[in-house]
């Protein structure tokens, strides 16, 4: 089975900062890499799927990017409400989350 | 509005059985491959079960297979999960979730998610 790492597993950052999560995968994936925000009790939203695609209505400052083993999310512009906890996701299995804090 | 509904979580004693359900709308739901995905608390996610559009292939993560059994009810637009031979390890938030993803290439991302319902197997 494939696992998925994420790093780093919590981050602070203040607002305005680029944040990047790293998701690795234990073998060669293909690029259907997907990315979801948690907030504190409620359900992930998707952000990114296919790696790099960006789902309707999620704002521009979030993308992704990667290939084989190595896949990041990118926040350009940290916003007050993008604080959560970030999965990446392939198939049947989800990293371990990074939480994201604000400063 | 696309929406998922779950619903019949709840407090099941160890060995005891439970079914959820999962009642979408604003989409055809008869056309789109679905799942379960569960968080246990403080938990990360847990990919539980898919199941296709016609119900023609079914598959489950290896800690519920053959305990607990996803269907579909396309007619009612509803999902379901049947969960018997509960474990204290069970406990979770259910989530169902509608697969976007495109068979042809086997991708699979999720959305929209339901709100989720609470299972707690304790005695």
């Amino acid at each position: 089975d494939i696992q998925m790492t994420q790093s780093p597993s919590s981050l602070s950052a203040s607002v305005g900062d680029r944040v990047t999560i790293t998701c690795r995968a234990s073998q060669r994936i293909n690029s259907y890499l997907n990315w979801y925000q948690q907030k504190p009790g409620k359900a992930p939203k998707l952000l990114i799927y296919a790696t790099s695609s960006l789902q309707s209505g999620v704002p521009s400052r979030f993308s992704g990017s990667g290939s084989g083993t190595y896949f990041t999310l990118t926040i350009t512009s940290l916003q007050p409400e993008d604080f959560g906890t970030y999965y990446c996701h392939q198939r049947a299995t989800f990293g371990p989350g990074t939480k994201v804090d604000i400063k | 509005e696309v929406q998922l509904v779950e619903s019949g979580g709840g407090l099941v004693q160890p060995g005891g059985s439970l079914r959820l359900s999962c009642a979408a709308s604003g989409f055809t739901f008869s056309t789109y491959n679905m799942n379960w995905v569960r968080q246990a608390p403080g938990k990360g996610l847990e990919w539980v079960s898919h199941i296709t559009s016609s119900s023609a292939s079914i598959f489950y993560a290896d800690s519920v297979k053959g305990r607990f059994t996803i269907s579909r009810d396309n007619a009612k637009n509803s999902l379901y999960l049947q969960m018997n031979s509960l474990r204290a390890e069970d406990t979770a938030v259910y989530y169902c979730a509608r697969d976007l993803g495109e068979a042809a290439t086997g991708t699979h991302y999720f959305d929209p998610w339901g709100q989720g319902t609470l299972v707690t197997v304790s005695s």
